[in-house]
């Protein structure tokens, strides 16, 4: 499943500090997910874009904001986050919705 | 909304021996897919199987849509197994991707 690829791999940002989580597919895809795992626990679908457009958001907090700029690339935006958002984030995409979905490697981020 | 039950929780092999992992759903689904999570943390995906059996070397898989269960197959087991292993499905026209709580599977030489 390496046809995802997620930057970067880590990230360490303290409370204040504004970061993006970058991910791109180039399958040809038209829906990505970005997905949130902390340790121990399955992952959690936090938001859906199909066809560049936002259609799911499963009541995120505003400090992290999607952005998918064209159909290959996903963005998440962070901003004065909390340790509790330390985790690993996985972002995936597939053929269309309900079509089966592939992930990138993920970006394990630490707040401190 | 639907439910996702894995079992067993835990798994210890022997390198070589075999294994049956269950996944039971609450309702019917759009979507089944098997994955692996490495000590890595990588999702790696193994089957897509709404329905049917499929095999791929020594996994395999069957899904019985009608009775709302799937299983995973995991033969002649190598400690490269170890890991997480996730079910995952989607219902009704809402396409999120529900996971199991995973077994988590640890493979000794």
């Amino acid at each position: 499943d390496t046809e995802v690829t997620q930057t970067p791999k880590h990230l360490v940002m303290g409370m204040t500090n504004k970061k993006s989580l970058k991910c791109e597919q180039h399958m040809g895809h038209r829906a990505m997910y970005w997905y949130k795992q902390k340790a121990k626990k399955p992952p959690e679908l936090m938001f859906v874009y199909s066809y560049e457009k936002l259609s799911i958001n499963e009541s995120v907090p505003s400090r992290f904001s999607p952005e998918c700029p064209n159909s290959s690339l996903l963005n998440l935006h962070l901003h004065a986050l909390q340790p509790e958002d330390s985790a690993l984030y996985l972002c995936a995409s597939s053929q269309a919705e309900s079509q089966p979905q592939h992930f990138g490697d993920g970006t394990r981020l630490s707040i401190l | 909304g639907i439910q996702v039950e894995q079992s067993p929780p835990d798994l210890i092999l022997q390198e070589g021996a075999n294994s049956t992992l269950r996944c039971n759903f609450s309702d019917s689904v759009n979507n089944l897919q098997w994955f692996h999570q490495n000590p890595w943390g990588q999702l790696i995906n193994l089957f897509y199987i709404p329905s049917g059996t499929k095999q791929n070397g020594r996994l395999s898989a069957t899904t019985v849509a009608t009775e709302r269960y799937s299983l995973l197959y995991i033969s002649s087991s190598q400690t490269t197994d170890s890991g997480v292993y996730f079910c995952a499905v989607t219902s009704g026209g809402y396409n999120k991707l529900i996971f199991g709580a995973g077994t988590r599977l640890a493979v000794h030489p």
